[in-house]
């Protein structure tokens, strides 16, 4: 069963802005995950949070997790419009192990 | 380079008629794992395997078959296709320390 889901479902802003989607879960976890993925490839992994972490950086995304709330957002900044895609997280939970939880995705699309 | 390779990349055949869609990996993962994405209902897990010989079901195993004997391949088997597996079919790979997967580039199936 899917845990993460994401909100909203599909943004659409101007090159150059910033995009926010936030993701939600129902168990505890020991990370979340986000991929993006263009246009029916596959996905590719964007950054690891783990349970202990409040924010993270990695180029022109930051993420934040808020383990209280059982939430995280991934935010985009200065968007481009090759980072027009879908944008999914994923958990460890409820599975442990390697497997994971995706959510149903958020489609972003940057207008140039 | 390294990759999740899976073959083909689409794939039109009949209701009944055996395919097999392959999957290999040059990582030397032990993780594998087969998802099915549909519109609406995100990334759903058919199968996974821990390692060589260690496979189990996902959240939708029923009409899928899965074989682990070696360490890099990991086919999908529908013995008996039927419509309702059209879909986009993605392997993916992930170190048992890493927790990010790595995704093939995906296999567009349609069963008429």
């Amino acid at each position: 069963s899917q845990q993460g889901e994401e909100d909203p479902q599909a943004l659409s802003i101007q090159e150059g802005e910033n995009a926010t989607m936030n993701c939600s879960y129902k168990t505890s976890i020991n990370n979340l995950q986000w991929y993006r993925q263009n246009s029916g490839r596959g996905l590719v992994h964007l950054i690891l949070i783990r349970s202990n972490e409040r924010e993270k950086h990695s180029g022109r995304l930051r993420v934040t997790l808020d383990t209280s709330k059982k939430s995280s957002s991934l935010l985009i900044t200065a968007s481009r419009a090759a980072d027009t895609a879908s944008y999914f997280c994923a958990t460890d939970a409820p599975y442990g192990n390697n497997r994971l939880a995706f959510g149903k995705g958020n489609q972003v699309v940057v207008i140039p | 380079e390294a990759q999740v390779t899976q073959n083909p990349r689409y794939l039109i055949t009949v209701t009944g008629k055996k395919l097999t869609v392959t999957c290999s990996q040059n990582m030397n993962h032990e993780y594998m794992s087969w998802y099915r994405q549909d519109p609406g209902l995100g990334l759903r897990q058919i199968y996974y395997s821990m390692n060589v010989e260690v496979t189990d079901k996902g959240d939708v195993p029923e009409g899928y078959k899965v074989s682990r004997k070696e360490k890099r391949n990991f086919p999908l088997i529908l013995e008996s296709p039927s419509p309702n597996q059209t879909s986009l079919y993605f392997c993916a790979s992930s170190a048992l320390t890493a927790k990010s997967y790595t995704f093939g580039s995906g296999t567009r199936l349609t069963v008429v």
